[in-house]
C-alpha cells in the first residue's frame, strides 16, 4: 500500500491567518482526498483532487476557504484560508488504491487562537 | 448518495466478553465496506475491509464483520476483547469500481474495562 507523509503534524495558528498543509505520496496515485475531523467527530470529506483538474468539493465547503492544489500525481496541498477557532481540527489527506484500499496521513492538528 | 449509520454512539464492555459494533449502510449501487480504527491520540487505521468474495472478512487481531447485502449492514464482532481494543472505531463505505470518495459513520467508541 501506499505511504503518506504529512505535515505539518500540528500548528497553533493566529485567527486570521491561512495554513497549508501538504500531503507527499510515494507512489502515483490518481485521486487524492482531504478530510476534516472536528474534535470528538468523524470524518468529513472536504474535496476530491485529481491531478490536472480543479478539485471537487463537498457540500458546505468552497475552494476560497480551503484551496487545494494538485500539480502532479504524487503531492497535494490543502490551505485553511482566515482561520478561525471554528476550523480547530484535525486534516487529513487520503489515497485510495484499488484492493488494497484508502491510505491515510498521520494527520494535521490545527489550533486557532 | 451513500451513507452510513453506526448505531452505537459508546459501547462498554468488560475484558474477554465478546463485543458487536453494528453499521449499516445505504447505497443504491455496489459499494465496498471498511472499518478503520483510530487508538487514542493517533492517526487512522484500516481493520478490514470487504471488496468483493467471501462475505466474511477478518483483520491480524481477531476482529471479524460479515457483508449482509440483504440487510446492508457490515457488523464488526470479537469474540473476547482485550484492555487494548479501547478505540474509537469507524465504518465506511465507498462506491465499489475505484477512485471514489470514501463517506464514514459518525464512529462508535468501544470501552474495554477489567
Amino acid at each position: 500500500s501506499a505511504v503518506i507523509s504529512q505535515k505539518p503534524s500540528r500548528d497553533i495558528c493566529q485567527r486570521g491567518t491561512s495554513l497549508t498543509i501538504q500531503c507527499q505520496v510515494d507512489s502515483q496515485v490518481t485521486m487524492m482526498f482531504w478530510y476534516r475531523q472536528q474534535p470528538g467527530q468523524s470524518l468529513t470529506l472536504i474535496a476530491t483532487a485529481n491531478q490536472g483538474s480543479e478539485a471537487t468539493y463537498e457540500s458546505g465547503f468552497v475552494i476560497d476557504k480551503f484551496p487545494i492544489s494538485r500539480p502532479n500525481l504524487t503531492f497535494s496541498t490543502l490551505t485553511v484560508s482566515n482561520m478561525s477557532p471554528e476550523d480547530s481540527s484535525i486534516y487529513l489527506c487520503s489515497v485510495e488504491h484499488g484492493a488494497a484500499g484508502y491510505t491515510f496521513g498521520s494527520g494535521t492538528r490545527l489550533t486557532v487562537v | 448518495a451513500q451513507s452510513v449509520t453506526q448505531l452505537d454512539s459508546q459501547v462498554p464492555v468488560f475484558e474477554e466478553a465478546p463485543v458487536e459494533l453494528r453499521c449499516n449502510y445505504s447505497s443504491s449501487v455496489s459499494v465496498y465496506l471498511f472499518w478503520y480504527v483510530q487508538y487514542p491520540n493517533q492517526g487512522l487505521q484500516l481493520l478490514l475491509k470487504y471488496l468483493s468474495g467471501s462475505t466474511l472478512v477478518e483483520s491480524i487481531n481477531g476482529f471479524e464483520a460479515e457483508f449482509n447485502k440483504s440487510q446492508t449492514s457490515f457488523h464488526l464482532r470479537k469474540p473476547s476483547v482485550h484492555i487494548s481494543d479501547t478505540a474509537e472505531y469507524f465504518c465506511a463505505v465507498s462506491v465499489s469500481g475505484g477512485y471514489n470518495k470514501l463517506i464514514f459513520g459518525a464512529g462508535t467508541r468501544l470501552a474495554v474495562h477489567p
